[in-house]
């Protein structure tokens, strides 16, 4: 079942620019990953934050994690055109389960 | 080998074929999974194998079986389909249920119930 939601649907931007994604979920968790998807085809794993931890980055990518406000925040910094694709942040559980959210549509534009 | 293999790319089958999918992973991972997913909308969870034994069943219909024939592969036998049911099928597999590290995606098998 979906965890919670992705905020916003959609985004565009400039080549260059910098792209922030937000995601909210609504159980507590180990750990959050985002995951990038190009058109359809698999999910590719860029980013995985423990619940412990604030922040993290990963060459252009900086997350953020808010445990109090179960919520977290993706950057992507000096965009690129292959940065086109859906971003899905992920939750995980005791369970083995990995829920994602709804995912947000990146554009860039060059 | 880093990669999950998933066969065939596209398939396209009657409302009364029956069909499978396939998976393989060579990278030691112990929690596979198989997921669906709609166009424009996020993966749901359908069955997650564990050492190679069913652990959890999203509560997915029967006409979807999988097996798990042992650590590296993963199949989803597909009998009696309805239209609805097409979509894009995703497996996946974590060395540690996700705990640690994150999940290695295959590309996905489209399928177009007909």
């Amino acid at each position: 079942s979906q965890q919670g939601e992705e905020d916003p649907q959609a985004l565009s931007i400039q080549e260059g620019e910098n792209a922030t994604m937000n995601c909210s979920y609504k159980t507590s968790i180990n750990n959050l990953q985002w995951y990038r998807q190009n058109s359809g085809r698999g999910l590719v794993h860029l980013i995985l934050i423990r619940s412990n931890e604030r922040e993290k980055h990963s060459g252009r990518l900086r997350v953020t994690l808010d445990t109090s406000k179960k919520s977290s925040s993706l950057l992507i910094t000096a965009s690129r055109a292959a940065d086109t694709a859906s971003y899905f942040c992920a939750t995980a559980s005791n369970d083995y389960k990995l829920s994602f959210g709804a995912g947000t549509t990146v554009t860039v534009r060059a | 080998d880093t990669e999950v293999t998933q066969t065939p790319k596209h398939l396209v089958m009657g409302m009364t074929n029956k069909k499978s999918l396939k998976c393989e992973q060579h990278m030691g991972h112990r929690a596979m999974y198989w997921y669906k997913q709609k166009a424009k909308k996020p993966p749901e969870l359908m069955f997650v194998y564990s050492y190679e034994k069913l652990s959890i069943n999203e509560s997915v219909p029967s006409r979807f079986s999988p097996e798990c024939p042992n650590s590296s592969l993963l199949n989803l036998h597909l009998h009696a389909l309805q239209p609805e049911d097409s979509a894009l099928y995703l497996c996946a597999s974590s060395q540690d249920g996700g705990q640690g590290k994150g999940y290695t995606f295959g590309s996905g098998t489209r399928l177009t119930v007909v």
